[in-house]
């Protein structure tokens, strides 16, 4: 039982590039999330999907969108990137909103 | 939307002795507070949480408060390890919706 998994967990782009994250959970969760850690700000909430089908804008939402193929799968994509949105990514899931997050082990993104 | 406020950021204690971080929120809907410890390098791990219903929950060395009427909400550390030693998030809730995080505690025990 793998939990919440998060690939890739390192990722350098330059500015303008694109690139998907993917995080996939095997508990069965309805709710799946998608935060980024900045030093000083802690966790802010990006998308979050409360079910499969449906996704919502978090805090930061600029610069980012999401899909959930499926109930375990929500990826998060970035169009073309930029040095502001070098950060730590976490996504999370829970079986019902918002209780019982499980959070995956996080991608270390650099935009240079 | 909800905002939670975290303090202190740092602090910084002797091994055995005690540990306390605060967080207010602002939307008096809230009733959901977890806290999560998360260690260098590794995710947020939940270690707590209160609904508001209840005004305090203690489990072994940690305990949460929570003041509806003040609309805070306290984690309490007693005989603080250096395992304890970690970045603390504290969060808020609404029926349905997402959380929202505080800013973080930097806890050192200093052996």
């Amino acid at each position: 039982n793998a939990g919440v998994t998060q690939t890739p967990k390192f990722q350098v782009l330059k500015t303008g590039q694109s690139m998907t994250l993917q995080c996939a959970q095997d508990m069965n969760h309805n709710s799946m999330y998608w935060y980024r850690q900045d030093p000083g700000m802690g966790l802010r909430l990006i998308y979050y999907s409360a079910s499969e089908g449906t996704t919502d804008k978090g805090e930061v939402p600029n610069g980012y969108n999401v899909s959930r193929l499926n109930k375990r799968e929500f990826s998060l994509r970035l169009e073309s990137a930029a040095p502001s949105q070098t950060s730590v990514y976490f996504c999370a899931s829970s079986e019902v909103s918002p209780y019982g997050y499980t959070f995956g082990s996080g991608t270390r993104l650099t935009v240079v | 939307g909800e905002n939670v406020e975290q303090h202190p950021s740092t602090l910084s204690v002797q091994e055995g002795d005690s540990a306390v971080i605060k967080c207010t929120y602002s939307d008096s809907a809230s009733n959901y507070f977890p806290w999560y410890k998360q260690e260098l390098g590794k995710r947020p791990q939940l270690i707590i949480d209160i609904r508001s219903n209840v005004g305090e929950k203690k489990d072994q060395r940690i305990a949460v408060t929570l003041n509806k009427t003040a609309k805070h909400f306290s984690l309490h550390i007693t005989e603080t390890q250096p395992e304890d030693s970690a970045v603390y998030f504290c969060a808020a809730s609404i029926p349905g919706n997402q959380f929202y995080f505080g800013t973080g505690t930097s806890l050192t025990v200093i052996p």
